[in-house]
């Protein structure tokens, strides 16, 4: 049984257009994340959802805005993708936010890399 | 500004033997520490993790080591195997705060 898992885990795309990367967990967690891997290998957050709720959103540009349907899935739409949005991205999720310990451990889906031409 | 650093982008020990990779941090803030492991094409697992309360945890073959004055924290793994071959990502966070990751050390664990 796959954890956390995304969708797709490859995107080739042109500039200029809208896309989603979906992300589901079936642990029961409450939290879930999006991270963004660059170039240069930096795993960054850029947003957190706890009960479908956001806690954490990075400074990102408003093209990217995650929907938490439900606990166990949070979904990333990006608008109008530009070059510099190739990267990888990972979706996460942890078991509560803010409890300490285990809530710091998050479990991660396999990643989608996405390319921008 | 990066406040979670790997500074050794690679490392490679002889299976068997000891593999210690290492992590600064600038924050003082910080009162949890995590290392994942990373395989390619797959996304980080968790591996072990340390409060700022404690200087020692150890887990089987992994052991992390944290030196608050110095604001390090190191992990060992002992006898290395090749499976450990892997890139390893220090993490910390501030009092429930987001996790900062660093860049991460390739370890290659040849026989």
């Amino acid at each position: 049984d796959t954890a956390v898992s995304q969708t797709p885990k490859y995107l080739v795309t042109q500039m200029g257009n809208d896309k989603s990367i979906k992300c589901e967990q079936n642990l029961g967690h409450d939290t879930m994340y999006w991270y963004k891997q660059d170039s240069k290998k930096f795993l960054k957050i850029m947003f957190s959802y706890n009960n479908k709720e956001l806690i954490i959103n990075e400074t990102v540009p408003n093209r990217f805005s995650p929907k938490s349907p439900d606990k166990a899935h949070l979904n990333l739409h990006i608008n109008s993708l530009e070059l510099g949005d190739s990267a990888v991205y990972f979706c996460a999720s942890s078991q509560d936010w803010g409890g300490g310990g285990r809530s710091y451990e998050q479990y991660f889906g396999p990643g989608t890399r996405l390319t921008v031409t | 500004d990066q406040q979670v650093k790997q500074n050794s982008p690679s490392l490679s020990v002889q299976e068997g033997r000891i593999s210690i990779l290492n992590c600064d941090y600038t924050n003082s803030m910080f009162d949890y520490f995590l290392w994942y492991k990373k395989y390619p094409a797959e996304g980080p697992t968790f591996l072990i993790s340390i409060s700022s309360i404690k200087d020692k945890n150890e887990d089987g073959r992994f052991t992390v080591f944290l030196n608050k004055s110095a604001k390090h924290l190191s992990l060992h793994i002992v006898p290395s195997q090749p499976g450990d071959s892997a890139v390893y990502f220090c993490a910390a966070s501030a009092s429930a705060d987001k996790l900062i990751f660093g860049t991460g050390t390739r370890l290659q664990v040849f026989p």
